[in-house]
């Protein structure tokens, strides 16, 4: 049990269009989903903090009119990078608890390249 | 502020021997404390976790870590390493809420 997905694994896109990214928790209902981004390298920063039914909370520095998050059931929650530029080329994660003090479970990430 | 130090950027071992990685956190109150792996191009997968009691913690695949509060520490540890093995292993420490925050990362490389 507790499997989160994410779709899609990879995407390529040009500069200044919007990409879609889903997190799904196939076999749970998550009441809280997290967003993380990760660069080569490095550890997973993260992003926002998304309850379903309610607005996401962005970590500091983080545009919320850039990466706009939408948590509209309990199983599914979607980032979407508007305008993208090479800059947001990333490894993108989600991650999905079902409420409470429980734990994670991490999606396999999207990988994000805009050319 | 919580923070999470992971010393060693990079450890190779061989097949066979023992392996620890460390872990130390600054964090105000109790932490909770996790471990995970990920594997190249993939997400994280959960080791084991601490919240509270035994200060010995045993996960999946082998490995288990240690709570020292006097040294603000949680070393993950596994006797005998597996080829297998060879991944990126992160330690984080979680909020009240659950946000987590993580380690740099540390990068296991296993030798034959």
């Amino acid at each position: 049990g507790a499997v989160v997905s994410q779709h899609p694994s990879r995407v390529i896109c040009k500069s200044g269009t919007s990409v879609k990214i889903e997190c799904r928790s196939l076999d749970f209902q998550a009441t809280t989903m997290f967003w993380y981004r990760q660069f080569p390298k490095q550890s997973l920063m993260l992003m926002a903090t998304s309850n379903e039914g309610s607005k996401a909370t962005y970590e500091q520095g983080v545009e919320k009119d850039k990466f706009l998050i939408n948590h509209a059931s309990l199983t599914l929650s979607t980032l979407t990078v508007t305008s993208a530029h090479p800059e947001d080329s990333s490894f993108y994660i989600c991650s999905a608890r079902r409420g409470g003090r429980e734990t994670q479970y991490f999606g396999p990430g999207t990988r994000l390249l805009v050319l | 502020a919580q923070s999470v130090t992971q010393p060693d950027i990079h450890i190779t071992v061989s097949e066979g021997a023992s392996l620890e990685l460390r872990c130390n956190y600054s964090y105000g109150a109790t932490p909770y404390l996790f471990w995970y792996v990920q594997s190249p191009g993939q997400g994280l997968q959960l080791l084991l976790k601490y919240f509270s009691g035994d200060t010995l913690v045993q996960g999946i695949k082998g490995f288990e870590a240690e709570f020292k509060r006097s040294q603000s520490s949680f070393n993950l540890r596994k006797p005998s390493v597996h080829w297998s093995d060879a991944a990126e292993y992160f330690c984080a420490v979680g909020e009240d809420d659950y946000k987590l925050s993580f380690g740099a990362g540390t990068t296991v490389t296993v030798r034959a």
